[in-house]
């Protein structure tokens, strides 16, 4: 049983396409969390909501929106996609904010590639 | 503010001892630790909450000094699965995210 998983693991797309990223995990924590990493590694956080409010909501395009419609779950749609948005995009979760308690798990992330 | 790992990246032979430094340039609440192999994501090491702690996770352990802002990892004998990218993330005490360090590359050959 995978603790946070999302799908879809892999996406390619065209510039200027919309697509969604999903994320679910089945730890009963109650924060969760995108991060952006990039081709040099960098992990950046993105958003992050606890109990479905939004806390954290870096500089990021407002072209990135994410929703949680539960604390099980946290999405991520992208509008009008552009060549620099091609990274892993990782979800995770952690009882607590920010993670206090215990660690991150992260899920697989999605490997966006922009073309 | 991002915090500051190094080194960036090291290579050993199988048996040897490394140590991954993380400094912050914030007052210090904890440390977490992570590893994130080649193509997978980063997965929960360790996380030290008090000052001077020092905390253990087979052959790794860690430590944390909250007065120099700065923690420490440290890897004895290591092993051909410890390669990867270690992760520092620093907290604050009003800190409401993990800022990660650029990540330290090890490589362990046999």
């Amino acid at each position: 049983d995978t603790a946070v998983s999302q799908t879809p693991k892999y996406l390619v797309t065209q510039m200027g396409n919309d697509k969604s990223i999903k994320c679910e995990q089945n730890l009963g924590h109650d924060t969760m969390y995108w991060y952006k990493q990039d081709s040099k590694k960098f992990l950046k956080i993105m958003f992050s909501y606890n109990n479905k409010e939004l806390i954290i909501n870096e500089t990021v395009p407002n072209r990135f929106s994410p929703k949680s419609p539960d604390k099980a779950h946290l999405n991520l749609h992208i509008n009008s996609l552009e060549l620099g948005d091609s990274a892993v995009y990782f979800c995770a979760s952690s009882q607590g904010r920010p993670g206090i308690l215990g660690g991150y798990t992260f899920g697989s992330g999605t490997r966006l590639t922009v073309v | 503010q991002q915090p500051v790992q190094s080194p960036q990246a090291v290579i050993l032979r199988e048996g040897e001892d490394a140590v991954i430094n993380c400094s912050s340039s914030k007052a210090l609440y904890s440390v977490h630790w992570y590893r994130q192999k080649h193509g997978e994501a980063p997965v929960f090491l360790m996380i030290l909450l008090k000052g001077g702690e020092q905390k253990g996770h087979e052959k790794i352990s860690a430590s944390f000094n909250e007065k120099k802002q700065q923690s420490s990892l440290y890897l004895t004998a290591s092993q051909l699965s410890y390669s990867g990218t270690y992760f520092c993330g620093p907290l604050d005490q009003g800190a409401q995210k993990l800022v990660f360090g650029q990540g330290t590359r090890l490589t362990i050959n046999p």
